[in-house]
């Protein structure tokens, strides 16, 4: 079957340390991945994408990997800071089937001061 | 520039009805998709729309059909609504249909069925 996984329902981290946030999939093959950050009532903000052969995306203090042989996707925030404290969402692209994006559950990060 | 817009914010309706969102896409985007996040899980893709023509389908019932306009504005209906239709339903524009764009996303509307 097929199944996004992120890690932990949510992640609290020190501020100023790196979090990492995963992405795991299986049976899915997609040509882009995405994440996004969604703040609680508010629409999903979006932050990178990366494409299925490229390693690695950087912006600013965010970083994304992306391993196809492993099928997953690690999102990294360096120097994090309480404002990046936020519900951070992946999204594979299933354009392939004709169904846009899939969006995995999603990790609330808490960035404590 | 004004970002994804969508109406109304806030909407309450009772089993078996209807109910018609709207979007506004960013000026100059001609996709619009259609998700449904319910509380703590991901948006669920629902539609997508690219130049007017449906792109994607997501397993949503018949009872879910939308559509888009010659301004690439889109209307998402829903009919015989269910209580499990209670959720955040949110509106996507992307400057093309392809996965390749990132997507804007509007604020959402709240949808309670009671």
């Amino acid at each position: 079957s097929q199944k996004i996984e992120q890690n932990s329902e949510a992640l609290n981290i020190q501020e100023g340390k790196t979090a990492t946030l995963t992405c795991n999939y299986t049976n899915y093959s997609p040509a882009y991945l995405q994440w996004y950050r969604q703040d609680p009532g508010r629409g999903p903000v979006f932050l990178l994408l990366i494409r299925e052969n490229e390693k690695e995306k950087r912006k600013e203090r965010l970083k994304v990997t992306f391993d196809t042989t492993l099928k997953q996707s690690l999102f990294h925030i360096t120097a994090s800071q309480p404002a990046d404290s936020a519900t951070y969402l992946c999204a594979l692209d299933r354009s392939y089937v004709g169904q846009n994006f899939v969006f995995g559950p999603g990790t609330r990060l808490s960035v404590l001061p | 520039d004004a970002g994804v817009t969508q109406s109304p914010t806030h909407l309450i309706k009772t089993r078996g009805q209807q109910v018609t969102l709207r979007c506004s896409p960013i000026s100059g985007h001609k996709s619009v998709s259609w998700y449904q996040q319910v509380l703590g899980q991901g948006p669920q893709f629902i539609f997508q729309y690219y130049e007017k023509e449906e792109r994607g389908r997501g397993n949503f019932p018949d009872r879910f059909s939308a559509r888009q306009f010659p301004n690439y504005s889109s209307e998402l209906n829903v009919n015989a609504l269910l209580l499990g239709d209670s959720a955040l339903y949110l509106c996507a524009s992307s400057l093309v249909g392809d996965a390749s764009y990132e997507q804007y996303f509007g604020p959402g509307t709240r949808l309670t069925v009671t």
